[in-house]
């Protein structure tokens, strides 16, 4: 069956530092990848999406490129923000789009 | 404006007692879905609808049931809560059905049963 599988957390970082959060998914067909996160107390928001193979998704200087050959959707970003201390979330929707199904989420945890 | 507005936000209730919780979508959105999140952050869907008819439900107990009198609502109810039902449940919706459909989620009930 489908499923996202998503590096462990927490990842602590300094202000201004490098992001990647790994995600792999296996899936039959073309699945559509999405980036959430969640604030703390709040619900999920889109981050970013991609719907085919080598799109690359960005918003808010975050980026994750959609990597069929690696079945990979890894989210980077180039100098995180305290604001952008949050639990992000890799997700898939198959063909049918029935449902997102979502990795077990990162934990990430910025300081100044 | 609130797009997709759940309630109430916080539940506090025994074992064995019936409650329900509500979603209201302003968006004007086809599918609405329920998904649950465990203590670890695991997310999973429930329930899915589409034009207020059920597309899918995902091994949930029957004791879990819900409703969808029109398109902007989709509520949850539950009978006989048990311990393991404690969780936050959230409500979504998307434009319509379809792999290339973000959803948008409302902010969560937290659900608690002593």
């Amino acid at each position: 069956g489908n499923s996202v599988t998503q590096m462990e957390g927490p990842v602590t970082l300094s202000e201004e530092a490098f992001l990647t959060i790994n995600c792999t998914y296996t899936a039959t067909g073309y699945p559509s990848l999405f980036w959430y996160v969640q604030y703390p107390g709040e619900g999920l928001q889109l981050l970013l999406k991609a719907t085919k193979a080598d799109d690359k998704g960005s918003n808010k200087g975050f980026e994750a490129t959609y990597r069929k050959e690696t079945t990979s959707f890894h989210l980077e970003k180039g100098s995180v923000q305290v604001s952008d201390s949050a639990v992000y979330f890799c997700a898939l929707s198959d063909e049918a789009g029935t449902a997102l199904i979502f990795g077990k989420g990162t934990t990430l945890s910025v300081s100044s | 404006d609130t797009a997709v507005s759940q309630t109430p936000k916080y539940l506090v209730t025994q074992m064995g007692n019936d409650k329900s919780i509500k979603c209201e979508q302003n968006l004007g959105h086809d599918t609405m879905y329920w998904y649950k999140q465990d203590s670890k952050k695991f997310l999973k869907i429930m329930f899915s609808y589409n034009n207020k008819e059920l597309i899918i439900n995902e091994t949930v107990p029957n004791r879990f049931s819900p409703k969808s009198p029109d398109k902007a609502h989709l509520n949850l109810h539950i009978n006989s809560l048990e311990l393991g039902d404690s969780a936050v449940y959230f409500c979504a919706s998307s434009q319509e059905q379809g792999r290339n459909q973000p959803q948008h989620f409302g902010d969560g009930t937290r659900l608690s049963i002593l």
